[in-house]
């Protein structure tokens, strides 16, 4: 079975250029979740939807951050403009219903601003 | 934000020696998942605790929660090579909306030939 794909693997970008990060989670899962992990603050929870409705959004860092889920399959992280504090690795995960903590991640994206 | 502190931080140890590292908190949890994480990928679930005093296996692998649902351990028995990576814990509370996961920092294993 496929797990959490998520793309670009990898992306380098200038400062104040869009980023957007994409995420397909498994297939019948019901949560979807973003993190950021760095070395300084580790993983941290940015937003988390359900049936493709956001629940939590309250680790969104400011404005710059927008996250949608148009259907079951497909959710986009948005970063307008990028910063360099926004050089990290985001993970997406999902999980399925009534084990919404256990989570299985994407490999994740590897984000460098510069 | 309940908090998770993990200890130790760092661990070098030679293959064939046992360990333990800790996760411990100020705040209850719900449920308590320990995840192991190797470079270049992304967290891979081994366990969810739910129930105070519990206690789980996994081949070599034991994890207990603490019975005030506060605290929990990992313990491996003759670590392998294999072993190494990035071990996390993360728990759910009661006062958190829903399934957002807070992370400990976690405690990164070298396993040595």
């Amino acid at each position: 079975d496929a797990g959490v794909i998520q793309s670009p693997r990898h992306e380098v970008t200038e400062m104040g250029q869009e980023v957007t990060l994409r995420c397909k989670p498994i297939s019948g899962h019901d949560y979807l979740f973003w993190y950021r992990q760095t070395m300084m603050r580790g993983l941290e929870l940015l937003i988390y939807f359900n049936n493709n409705v956001p629940i939590d959004d309250s680790g969104m860092p400011e404005d710059r951050f927008s996250a949608k889920m148009p259907n079951a399959s497909f959710s986009t992280l948005k970063i307008q403009p990028s910063e360099p504090r926004d050089s990290a690795v985001y993970f997406c995960a999902s999980s399925p219903l009534g084990r919404g903590y256990e989570q299985y991640f994407g490999p994740g994206t590897r984000l460098t601003v510069t | 934000t309940q908090l998770l502190e993990q200890s130790p931080q760092f661990l070098s140890i030679q293959e064939g020696e046992n360990l333990t590292v800790y996760c411990n908190s100020s705040s209850v949890f719900s449920s308590l998942q320990w995840y192991r994480q190797e470079p270049g990928e992304g967290p891979v679930l081994l366990v969810t605790v739910v129930t105070g005093g519990e206690v789980k296996k996994l081949k070599r692998l034991t994890f207990q929660f603490g019975d005030a649902r506060k605290d929990s351990s990992l313990h491996i028995t003759a670590a392998q090579p294999g072993d190494t990576g990035l071990y996390l814990c993360a728990g759910t509370s009661n006062s958190n909306s829903g399934y957002a996961l807070n992370f400990g920092k976690g405690t990164s294993l070298l396993v040595t030939p």
